[in-house]
């Protein structure tokens, strides 16, 4: 049981590039989240996937598009990165509907560097 | 709507002193109120987490919190700190009603823990 995956751990952007972030959860949970890290601010919340097939905007959409491609992966892209978007990224993943207030489980996260 | 503040961004003990890290939250429904904790280039572990069964909540590691509704503080304490204890922690607030799904973090307190 691995629980949260993400990959790449690691990723180093030029101005422009796009790129996918993939997220997997063995855990059989319905709801899955991106959130992005950035110094002195928590975590904030991009885009959340409360069950499969839906996906709603966080706080922070701009610039990223999701894709819940099953109920276990759920991957964040960006088609145009930009220097603003250097962060981490951590997804997470929760058993039930975002109503519950369920724990949520994250994982590794993706440092990301857009140069 | 949904806030927290942390009061501390950052907090030093020495090792065998207790642990006190401060939170106060705004909800306008019965929250659920987690800790999160974050050691250095890792993702995050949840500690403990209140839903309204009982005030105190007991969580791994020794770490307890207290759910006082009259002050909207949710302050986490350890008796004892160790060196392990080093890491960033997260107090998190989960959105019920027209915020499904979003988890709102403060923005972290660094603890430090001198030998």
């Amino acid at each position: 049981n691995a629980g949260v995956t993400q990959t790449p751990k690691f990723q180093v952007l030029k101005t422009g590039q796009s790129m996918t972030l993939q997220c997997a959860q063995d855990m059989n949970h319905n709801s899955m989240y991106w959130y992005r890290q950035d110094p002195g601010m928590g975590l904030r919340l991009i885009y959340y996937s409360a069950s499969e097939g839906t996906t709603d905007k966080g706080e922070v959409p701009n610039g990223y598009n999701v894709s819940r491609l099953n109920k276990r992966e759920f991957s964040l892209r960006l088609e145009s990165a930009a220097p603003s978007q250097t962060s981490v990224y951590f997804c997470a993943s929760s058993e039930g509907g975002p109503a519950r207030g369920d724990t949520q489980y994250f994982g590794p996260g993706t440092r990301l560097t857009v140069l | 709507a949904q806030s927290v503040t942390q009061l501390d961004s950052h907090v030093s003990v020495s090792e065998g002193t207790p642990v006190l890290l401060r939170c106060n939250y705004s909800s306008s429904y019965s929250p659920s109120l987690f800790w999160y904790v974050q050691h250095p280039n890792k993702g995050l572990q949840l500690l403990l987490k209140y839903t309204s069964a009982a005030t105190l909540v007991k969580g791994i590691n020794g770490f307890e919190a207290e759910f006082k509704k009259s002050e909207t503080s949710f302050h986490l304490t350890k008796p004892s700190a160790h060196m392990s204890d080093a890491a960033e922690y997260f107090c998190v607030v989960s959105g019920r009603g027209s915020t499904l799904g979003r988890l709102y973090f403060g923005r972290g307190t660094q603890l430090t823990v001198w030998p």
